[in-house]
């Protein structure tokens, strides 16, 4: 089984430029994720959806990151503009559902610097 | 909202030595804990789960973790580290938000195994 796809791995940008993230997840997972990995933190939540309505989307910065799921699929994550403290590891996940017998599944991430 | 300390973020041990990564979560009627693992430059992977049941949990690569509910805490636990067990090790707890499960991670503690 394939798992989470993730690209590009690795992103450098310069502070007020702009950048997406893609991610493909697990083949019949409904449910997406998108954290946000700062140096030496956990994951952060980002946004959560399922299928492709949002479930919580509490702690995205809304002034200037956006998300979507257009299809129910795959999903992009954009910053429009950066500021040097998004340099972070964004990470992926997917599960089957929402309950908490369903493990998340995280992708290898993107690695984003922002100067 | 759930919380989650883990106590090292840094152990370093001899290979072959029995190793203990500590965590504590917030108290709370119903708990569900997990532990992840994260390899160098690759995503998270689960290494087990606590939703109910027996309080002793096992997990893949020859790890347990024990939930104890008056301290709360669910430190986890290998009898005998391999080199290949150097990576960072990550608590998470999750809490209910409209409905659906969100994890919440604590801030990871770094295992490095020396020879």
């Amino acid at each position: 089984e394939a798992g989470v796809a993730q690209s590009p791995r690795y992103k450098i940008i310069e502070k007020r430029q702009s950048v997406a993230f893609w991610c493909n997840p697990i083949s019949g997972h409904a449910t997406l994720y998108w954290y946000q990995q700062i140096l030496g933190q956990g994951p952060k939540l980002l946004i959560q959806f399922q299928n492709n309505g949002v479930v919580d989307d509490s702690q995205l910065p809304k002034d200037r990151f956006s998300a979507e799921r257009l299809k129910g699929v795959d999903s992009t994550l954009k910053i429009q503009p950066a500021k040097l403290e998004d340099s972070a590891v964004y990470l992926c996940a997917s599960s089957q559902g929402l309950a908490v017998t369903d493990t998340q599944y995280f992708g290898p991430g993107t690695r984003l610097t922002v100067l | 909202a759930q919380s989650v300390t883990q106590l090292d973020s840094q152990v370093p041990v001899f290979e072959e030595a029995p190793v203990e990564l500590r965590c504590n979560y917030s108290s709370s009627v119903s708990v569900y804990l997990f532990w992840y693992v994260q390899y160098p430059n690759q995503g998270l992977q689960l290494l087990l789960k606590y939703l109910s049941g027996s309080t002793l949990v096992k997990g893949i690569n020859g790890f347990e973790a024990e939930f104890n509910k008056s301290q709360t805490s669910f430190h986890l636990r290998k009898p005998s580290v391999h080199i290949s067990d150097t990576a960072e090790y990550f608590c998470a707890v999750s809490e209910s938000v409209q409905g659906a499960q969100k994890l919440v991670f604590g801030q990871g503690t770094r295992l490095t195994i020396n020879p």
